[in-house]
């Protein structure tokens, strides 16, 4: 069985462009979830989504970030435009639906955005 | 605002020994505590669950304790290998709410 996987795995841009991480789950997790590593800071929660709805997105750092999950399969995160402190490994993790309480969630390998 | 302790940063040991890796939280009443191991280019991957009714959890070389008056976590691996060498992190979770996430231990298992 195919575990989370992110695509790119590296992605080098300059400040003021556009990038579009994407996040496929594992098949038939409806649960949903984006994190963040920025250099010398611990993991944090960006957004949930169970199936394509947005459960909480409160860990989003500003409006230039746009999560989408059209037909609640992959997920796709935009950050537009891209600034230097978005720097860091973005993380996605996904679990089965009812199982948000006291399970683990399954992460991909991240993908490490450098800004220029 | 909530903030999770790892001990240390970084933390060898000799091959054989007991790795024991401490994480202390504040401001914060987890019902869940878990661990993960973490290596380079990789993404977290679960290792345990403790609840917070529960003093121990073991698996297999692995040993989990939480005390909740103490807001400690330690966790133990014996018999330790070099494959041991990774990151490992502390989470905590209330409720339906997000994993929060302590910076990690590194681990270095020396043969």
């Amino acid at each position: 069985e195919a575990g989370v996987t992110q695509f790119p795995s590296h992605s080098v841009i300059e400040k003021g462009q556009t990038v579009t991480l994407r996040c496929d789950p594992i098949s038939g997790h409806d649960n949903l979830y984006w994190y963040r590593r920025v250099m010398g800071k611990e993991i944090k929660f960006l957004l949930h989504f169970v199936k394509e709805s947005k459960q909480d997105e409160s860990g989003m750092p500003n409006n230039r970030f746009l999560a989408e999950r059209t037909g609640g399969t992959y997920s796709t995160l935009k950050v537009q435009p891209a600034e230097l402190e978005d720097s860091g490994v973005y993380f996605c993790a996904s679990s089965p639906l009812g199982s948000e309480l006291n399970t683990e969630a399954f992460f991909g390998q991240g993908t490490r955005l450098t800004v220029v | 605002s909530q903030k999770i302790e790892q001990n240390s940063e970084a933390l060898n040991i000799q091959e054989g020994k007991t790795a024991t890796l401490t994480c202390n939280y504040t401001n914060y009443s987890p019902a869940y505590l878990q661990w993960y191991r973490q290596d380079p280019g990789r993404g977290p991957v679960f290792l345990l669950l403790i609840r917070e009714n529960e003093k121990e959890k073991r698996k297999e070389r692995l040993k989990v304790t939480f005390d909740t008056t103490l807001k400690q976590s330690l966790f133990h691996i014996t018999a330790s290998q070099p494959a041991d060498s990774a990151t490992y992190l502390c989470v905590l979770q209330r409720g339906n709410t997000p994993l929060v996430f302590g910076k990690g231990t590194r681990l270095s298992v020396i043969a």
